[in-house]
């Protein structure tokens, strides 16, 4: 089984910078993955992790270090838009994805 | 016309009702999958089929079944239905290709209350 832990709520300013972590324990370890999903809507996709370091896709960016069993996915030049809950998930040795609670994420104007 | 359409969109039923659930897909993916929704527990896996003749548990197939009649479509059922199955359902695809970014491509979800 997994592990996945991640805050329940955030709140920022638009404009401003969040960073949402996530921590995991899992047997074995093939990618990590970051969703968005507004609410009364399905999951989307965001990002994906396999090895450490950063990856950058506009304004989002997702960070990723094995060693500690931990991601980051940071928000950048916040819009209201972007309220929403974002999903960390990681799959297992086997493949199979678990997801984390979520974060719900409100941006202020 | 959606990739993944799940139907009924919201279904609400009584203790002990069969209930089932459709998924259809025209994506091509070999791949489907159907979560579960709980605020606060995030999304778990119910069954998972990764070709037509291959049926998965996941981690929590108790009181639910799944049928794979085709490639495009996967639908789960509730043979007895109870309060706690109440939920935001997910059918969802993803290609298997074989490569690491293998996302998942996610249904509109079904809500079903079962009182």
């Amino acid at each position: 089984g997994q592990n996945i832990d991640q805050p329940t709520e955030m709140t920022a300013t638009e404009g401003a910078i969040v960073q949402i972590n996530c921590t995991y324990q899992t047997s074995g370890f093939n990618g990590l993955f970051w969703y968005q999903q507004h609410a009364g809507e399905a999951p989307t996709f965001l990002s994906y992790n396999v090895l450490d370091g950063l990856e950058e896709k506009g304004r989002f960016s997702s960070f990723l270090s094995r060693s500690k069993g931990y991601s980051y996915l940071l928000l950048k030049e916040l819009q209201m838009k972007d309220s929403a809950s974002y999903l960390c998930a990681v799959r297992d040795g086997d493949y199979k994805l678990s997801f984390g609670a979520g974060t719900t994420v409100t941006v202020r104007a | 016309d959606a990739d993944v359409t799940q139907t009924p969109r919201n279904r609400i039923t009584k203790t002990g009702k069969r209930i089932m659930l459709e998924c259809s897909q025209t994506k091509g993916h070999d791949r489907m999958y159907w979560y579960r929704q709980d605020p606060g527990l995030g999304l778990r896996l119910i069954y998972y089929s990764f070709d037509v003749k291959d049926i998965n548990k996941g981690e929590i197939s108790d009181g639910y079944s799944v049928s794979r009649q085709a490639q495009a479509k996967f639908s789960l059922s509730l043979e007895s239905a109870i309060p706690n199955q109440t939920a935001l359902y997910f059918c969802a695809t993803s290609d298997g290709a074989g490569t690491g970014n293998e996302k998942l491509f996610f249904g509109s979800g079904t809500q079903l209350s079962v009182l």
